[in-house]
């Protein structure tokens, strides 16, 4: 079946530097998702990409979905004490698929102010 | 608007009972879907009701099942509870069948001693 890998799955940064976390399908994806989930809370929808080369920017997030659409970036320009949570990747197959996510494990973010 | 609402929140059972747990999607969501998430398998599917019919099912045993009433709130069953079922159970709505953001509500932990 369809798998979604995740990396890294830790990363700890400073305040004001930049953090990346990759994602990449065993399958070609439909559309992927992006969401948040901070610490004892649930997952935050982000964004959704569904074109090939798909780049898409909120303020300080800048999401990527690759050429082949099989993987995907987010990537946090200078990070506050709020990104902190655990970012998760979540692709979708297609309308056979319906709503049906397949999740990455998720990189968790800590920032040090 | 109201988000989707989950109860109970909190859930303590013990090995071989059952237990029902319950979920009010966003008014006017039709798609309800079921994760599960654990510290080792992270978030993994377990299925996706719309218009009232399971459109698709994840990899659990037959012990995890689920139904949608014709107002969208649904319900999902664990049967003969294992020591395993110990998880955050989440479920998720969105507006229509496929390519939508999905909204999370808050989840209910359940401990199974």
């Amino acid at each position: 079946g369809q798998q979604v890998m995740q990396i890294p799955q830790y990363q700890h940064v400073q305040e004001g530097e930049d953090f990346t976390t990759y994602c990449n399908s065993s399958t070609t994806l439909s559309n992927i998702q992006w969401y948040k989930q901070r610490p004892g809370g649930h997952p935050v929808f982000l964004i959704q990409l569904v074109k090939s080369g798909e780049v898409k920017k909120q303020k300080r997030l800048t999401f990527q979905f690759g050429e082949a659409k099989k993987n995907s970036s987010l990537h946090i320009t200078a990070t506050q004490t709020t990104d902190v949570g655990t970012y998760f990747c979540a692709g979708n197959g297609g309308e056979t698929s319906g709503s049906r996510l397949t999740f990455g494990e998720g990189t968790q973010l800590t920032v040090n102010p | 608007k109201a988000g989707v609402t989950q109860t109970p929140r909190y859930l303590i059972k013990t090995r071989g009972q059952q237990v029902t747990l319950s979920c009010s999607p966003i008014s006017g969501h039709r798609s309800v879907s079921w994760y599960q998430q654990t510290p080792g398998q992270g978030l993994q599917f377990l299925f996706e009701y719309f218009s009232e019919t399971q459109r698709n099912k994840g990899n659990f045993p037959g012990r995890f099942s689920g139904r949608q009433f014709s107002n969208s709130r649904s319900e999902m069953n664990v049967s003969t509870l294992e020591l395993g079922d110990s998880a955050l159970y989440l479920c998720a709505s969105g507006r229509v069948y496929s390519y939508n953001e999905q909204f999370f509500g808050p989840g209910t932990r359940l401990t199974v001693l």
